[in-house]
């Protein structure tokens, strides 16, 4: 079964400081997508980031940016000038082998931002 | 703007009831799916459809039933609930891309099964 692994559960950051979020993953597959999605206590799901595994350039999305490393299936977020709203869970979910259309999640790290 | 629906955010129900949870989209997205969450575990995937009257079993799909009978609204279903089903469920839709699948998240329904 293919996995998704976050190996931080918790991580928690200064305001203003910056963190980052480690995720691997494991996909036969050669073109795909991988993202970050946040979900703060509203229990929502936000997109924060998605890179194209093509792509060797990394995403960067204004405070947010990621460091793929596809040979090593690797795939960190980085948070600049952390913010209190930035307090959630991170999931970075990978695709399934042969599927397209679904992803598999990990279990999450939880961030929490210090004031 | 890109909008998921699930029809209650709470619910509380009896050992035994059978339970509805809905998810409608407006987005005209073949891909629909049904997540259950846990602390600790992360999101599991319960079923999926890819279109009208099409299912298929994810992970976790025992004790769960689902309904595809137009492409906005996908239903899970618990035909008789247990404790053990107590969760948070999440509905979650993608268009039909060959690689891009970003899904797009429901706000969640949190169950209890008393």
């Amino acid at each position: 079964a293919q996995t998704v692994t976050q190996s931080q559960p918790e991580m928690s950051v200064q305001e203003a400081e910056t963190v980052t979020l480690s995720c691997t993953y494991d996909t036969s597959e050669s073109d795909y997508y991988l993202f970050w999605y946040k979900q703060p206590p509203s229990r929502q799901m936000i997109l924060v980031i998605r890179q194209e595994a093509y792509k060797q350039q990394n995403a960067t999305e204004n405070r947010f940016s990621v460091n793929f490393q596809k040979a090593a299936k690797s795939f960190s977020l980085k948070i600049s000038d952390s913010q209190l709203g930035d307090a959630a869970m991170y999931f970075c979910p990978s695709p399934t082998q042969g599927g397209s259309e679904k992803l598999v999640f990990g279990k999450g790290t939880k961030l929490t931002v210090n004031p | 703007d890109v909008k998921v629906t699930q029809s209650s955010r709470y619910l509380v129900k009896r050992t035994g009831e059978k339970v509805f949870l809905e998810c409608v989209q407006d987005m005209d997205h073949e891909n629909m799916f049904w997540y259950r969450q846990d602390p600790g575990l992360g999101l599991r995937l319960i079923y999926f459809s890819y279109d009208v009257k099409m299912k298929e079993k994810g992970d976790i799909p025992e004790g769960y039933s689902v309904s595809r009978e137009k492409k906005e609204r996908f239903s899970l279903i618990l035909e008789s609930a247990s404790t053990n089903q107590t969760s948070m469920y999440l509905c979650a839709s993608t268009p039909l891309r060959e690689t891009y699948n970003e899904q797009f998240f429901g706000p969640g329904t949190r169950l209890t099964v008393l």
